[in-house]
């Protein structure tokens, strides 16, 4: 099976940076996501990690070492639209194919302060 | 809108009657997923299809709910005798079988059930 642990709530100033950590122990692994997702709407993809490092793109890293079961999200010059639940999400299942599923953590709340 | 899209957007039902929802996936994609997310919670894998196969239902999903996708395209997510606790955010997602790994699922907006 999966389990998934992140931290429930974060806050952070804006425009400084904020690190969001992620711990996982699966039976399979094909994949680590991020998401973004504001109350009441639909998770958005933010980073893919597969293989160990850091993967940059804009404000947002993500780092992944399968040998720790451990990722991290780490958001830059922060805004207050970036206020949202951050959900870390591994994927278990054959790199070739089979069982696409994700399975998420329980989401980490950011809430970004002037 | 290319997106994924779901219908209802919220629905209220009495306790023991039946809902439908309606999923309707990037064309593209051959994969469906379903899931549900209470408050505080991240969203729980229920089942996805490849295609119109069913591959996988997760233990989550008792004998009430029943999922279909006959033609490959759309989905529907049936819960039949609805019970207090079936109240969530049911959301559909998908994706493609791309190379290389990286085939991130694009979510819908969700389907708000309040079961009274």
């Amino acid at each position: 099976g999966q389990n998934i642990d992140q931290p429930t709530e974060m806050t952070a100033t804006e425009g400084a940076i904020v690190q969001i950590n992620c711990t996982y122990q699966t039976s399979g692994f094909n994949g680590l996501f991020w998401y973004q997702q504001h109350a009441g709407e639909a998770p958005t993809f933010l980073s893919y990690n597969v293989l160990d490092g850091l993967e940059e793109k804009g404000r947002f890293s993500s780092f992944l070492s399968r040998s720790k079961g451990y990722s991290y999200l780490l958001l830059k010059e922060l805004q207050m639209k970036d206020s949202a639940s951050y959900l870390c999400a591994v994927r278990a299942g054959e790199l070739t194919g089979g069982g696409n599923k994700l399975t998420f953590g329980t989401g980490t709340q950011l809430k970004v302060e002037l | 809108d290319t997106g994924v899209s779901q219908d209802p957007r919220h629905k209220i039902t009495k306790r023991g009657q039946n809902v439908t929802f309606r999923c309707d996936p990037i064309s593209e994609h051959n994969r469906l997923y379903w899931y549900r997310q209470t408050l505080g919670q991240g969203p729980e894998f229920l089942t996805y299809f490849q295609n119109e196969a069913q591959l996988e239902k997760s233990r989550l999903l008792s004998d009430r709910f029943s999922a279909e996708r006959p033609k490959g395209s759309f989905s529907t997510l049936e819960i039949q005798r609805t019970e207090q606790g079936d109240s969530a955010m049911y959301l559909c997602a998908s994706s493609s079988t791309g190379t290389g790994g990286r085939t991130e699922a694009f979510f819908g907006q969700g389907t708000r059930l309040t079961v009274v």
